[in-house]
């Protein structure tokens, strides 16, 4: 699986459109690049995975660059309950042994500020 | 709410000794995954079953074993416990064996051996 490098903290304001960027560039063509984040210590919460194309759901959008070499997942109006660590992990879509677990990072841990 | 359950959610005992976790997945996910996320290496993957069957292993220790049920729950076993194997546990659940499917994780169980 492709190395992902993630900023280890950022600050948003609660309401504003928090971005949190993620580095990707030896990323395959078969890989997708999935977030998840942990509240506290939580289990992981998947929020949202992509391949090439930007992806919205009720949670958040996920923009690709054209390249595929970076992402950045946009939480459109941040709530103090979106503080949390947010990872992004690149992984191979097509099922086969031994590729199907999810390899963590450091990722970013986020801070909504009143 | 994931769907997926661990018992217990808090475990303490001591070295040397040895405990059982259970996971139970969601309805209809037939692949279970376990993590370990300790304070000094963060979220890792151990041990993944799919329909009974082990399917990929990670960084399980030899005193580690797990096991999936036929009725698809999954134990992990710990043995001859050390001050080192003090974490969260978690489990994971997915439909099937990964491809772009999603992983849902349950609450953990904390595990202190003193």
């Amino acid at each position: 699986d492709a190395k992902t490098t993630q900023p280890p903290s950022m600050d948003c304001a609660e309401g504003r459109a928090a971005n949190l960027p993620c580095n990707h560039s030896t990323i395959s063509g078969n890989e997708y690049v999935y977030w998840y984040r942990q509240i506290h210590s939580q289990g992981p919460q998947y929020i949202i995975h992509g391949l090439k194309n930007n992806e919205t759901n009720e949670m958040a959008s996920l923009i690709i660059t054209e390249d595929r070499k970076s992402s950045t997942l946009i939480l459109p109006h941040a709530t103090l309950r979106d503080t949390a660590v947010y990872y992004c992990i690149v992984r191979v879509g097509v099922s086969n042994f031994g590729n199907e677990k999810l390899t963590f990072g450091t990722g970013t841990r986020l801070t909504i500020i009143p | 709410d994931s769907g997926v359950t661990q018992t217990p959610k808090h475990l303490i005992t001591a070295t040397g000794q040895r405990v059982t976790l259970r996971c139970s997945p969601r309805s209809g996910d037939l692949s279970v995954y376990w993590y370990q996320q300790s304070l000094d290496q963060g979220l890792q993957f151990l041990i993944q079953y799919y329909n009974g069957e082990e399917r990929a292993k990670g960084n399980i220790l030899e005193r580690f074993s797990a096991q999936q049920f036929p009725d698809l729950h999954s134990e992990l076993n710990l043995s001859s416990l050390e001050l080192g194997d003090s974490a969260l546990y978690f489990c994971a659940s997915s439909v099937k064996g990964g491809g772009a499917s999603e992983q849902f994780f349950g609450p953990g169980t904390r595990l202190t051996v003193l």
